[in-house]
């Protein structure tokens, strides 16, 4: 099984500045990694797909990149709404689908 | 507009049984993969079972293999996850979920979600 390792575990920044936001994979998982947006009480939405590729209706302030076992999210410039929690995901080697622990984007 | 909209949640005995139903409206159900996935209260997303869109293929995460069950009805358009030998450990909000790509020989990008059904085992 890929382990998904975030860091760091949680994110204190202020509206306007830019957010990195870090995923690390066991193994390689090539470009076959996802970021999602959790906020709460409410259902996980897709951002990104294929490392790279925005999700659609998906601002284009959000963008990923990385491959093989290293890969980033960045938010260029924070709006109120972007204070969430965001996973990453795999789906190179599976079963199972496996997801990071999350990394809590809040308010400075 | 895609909808998903999860029941069959509640309160159940650990070692009994639960079977969660997902509604699914506004997009051709027969021609997507189709996701369970589940969050337990302070920890993250887990991934629980897939089934392909014609039903043919079912995959689960190991913890849950011989436990749990996916199935579909396209008749119904509903998603089902059946649920024997509950334990504590599987108390979460368990989330029906889309493939995002129809016909998909090789899924696993999930979107959209429905809003969950929370389970919770507890004697």
């Amino acid at each position: 099984e890929i382990v998904l390792t975030q860091s760091p575990d949680t994110l204190s920044l202020s509206p306007g500045e830019r957010a990195t936001l870090s995923c690390r994979a066991s193994q390689s998982v090539s470009s076959y990694l996802a970021w999602y947006q959790q906020k709460p009480g409410q259902a996980p939405r897709l951002l990104i797909y294929d490392a790279s590729n925005r999700a659609t209706g998906i601002p284009a302030r959000f963008s990923g990149s990385g491959s093989g076992t290293d890969f980033t999210l960045t938010i260029s410039s924070l709006e109120p709404e972007d204070f969430a929690v965001y996973y990453c995901q795999q789906r190179s080697n599976w079963p199972p689908i496996t997801f990071g622990q999350g990394t809590r984007l809040e308010i400075k | 507009q895609v909808q998903l909209v999860e029941s069959g949640g509640g309160v159940v005995q650990p070692g009994r049984s639960l079977r969660l139903s997902c509604a699914a409206s506004g997009f051709t159900f027969s021609s997507y993969g189709m996701h369970w996935v589940r969050h337990p209260p302070g920890k993250g997303l887990e991934w629980v079972a897939l089934i392909w869109y014609d039903g043919s293929i079912e995959y689960y995460v190991d913890s849950m293999k011989g436990r749990f069950t996916i199935s579909r009805d396209k008749s119904k358009n509903t998603l089902y996850l059946q649920m024997n030998s509950l334990r504590a450990e599987d108390t979460a909000v368990y989330y029906c979920a889309r493939d995002l790509e129809p016909y998909s020989g090789s899924p696993g990008w999930v979107d959209p979600w429905g809003q969950g059904t929370l389970v919770t085992v507890s004697s």
